[in-house]
């Protein structure tokens, strides 16, 4: 079956240190995104890809930052820079441009510092 | 720009009795909505969507929900509820610049009472 593949599913990060989310997808879908949840504020947006090698910031951009080197993959870096990093992390893909096409979610990682 | 909002942060019904979550939307453009529930510390899976054929939409599970261009909302109903019910829900709108980035509420929290 067809989906979308985050590792790993809780995550611990000490001060200063970066980390790195792993989202795969074998759905064929041309873009992917990153989200982030935190407690009674839904999902916000980190970062998006519509293509191989491109990417654009979402809405909450700063402390973080991706790569997007093979269509199935997409992994999120949380840099030192980001000094709030607990949240729920959710990766999603879609089909490019059928933006009546619902985006697929993986199962998602938890992140916390210790 | 798109918005939307839930009503209720949380919602409590018995088991047997009618679900519905409300969720109001502000769009420039004819919207594309969808509802999505999550379980705990799993990703979200999609219940339906509207893209602007029939106004009322049916699910999985049960659910369906009712577009209604005059009062700009997209309530999700399921007549009878049933413990396996108890999840968050959320409504999102997507995002009319053609970027695919989907727009969603706070989250309903549904709880189901024996």
């Amino acid at each position: 079956d067809g989906g979308i593949t985050q590792s790993p599913k809780y995550l611990f990060r000490k001060e200063g240190q970066n980390v790195t989310l792993s989202c795969e997808q074998n759905l064929n879908h041309d873009a992917m995104y990153w989200y982030r949840q935190d407690p009674g504020q839904g999902l916000r947006l980190i970062y998006y890809s519509q293509i191989v090698n491109d990417f654009q910031k979402g809405d909450i951009a700063e402390g973080y930052s991706v790569s997007r080197e093979k269509k199935e993959s997409f992994p999120l870096t949380v840099t030192s820079a980001q000094k709030n990093p607990t949240a729920f992390y959710l990766c999603a893909s879609s089909i490019f441009n059928r933006w009546d096409q619902p985006q697929h979610f993986g199962d998602g990682t938890r992140l916390s510092i210790l | 720009a798109q918005s939307v909002t839930q009503l209720g942060s949380h919602v409590s019904v018995s088991e047997g009795a009618l679900v519905l979550l409300r969720c109001n939307y502000s769009s420039s453009v004819p919207p594309y909505l969808f509802w999505y529930v999550q379980y705990p510390n799993q990703g979200l899976q999609l219940l339906l969507k509207y893209t602007s054929a029939a106004t009322l939409v049916k699910g999985i599970n049960g659910f369906e929900a009712e577009f209604k261009k005059s009062e700009t909302s997209f309530h999700l109903t399921k007549p009878s509820a049933h413990m396996s019910d108890a999840a968050e829900y959320f409504c999102a709108v997507m995002n009319g610049s053609n970027t695919g980035k989907l727009i969603f509420g706070q989250g309903t929290t549904l709880q189901v009472k024996p």
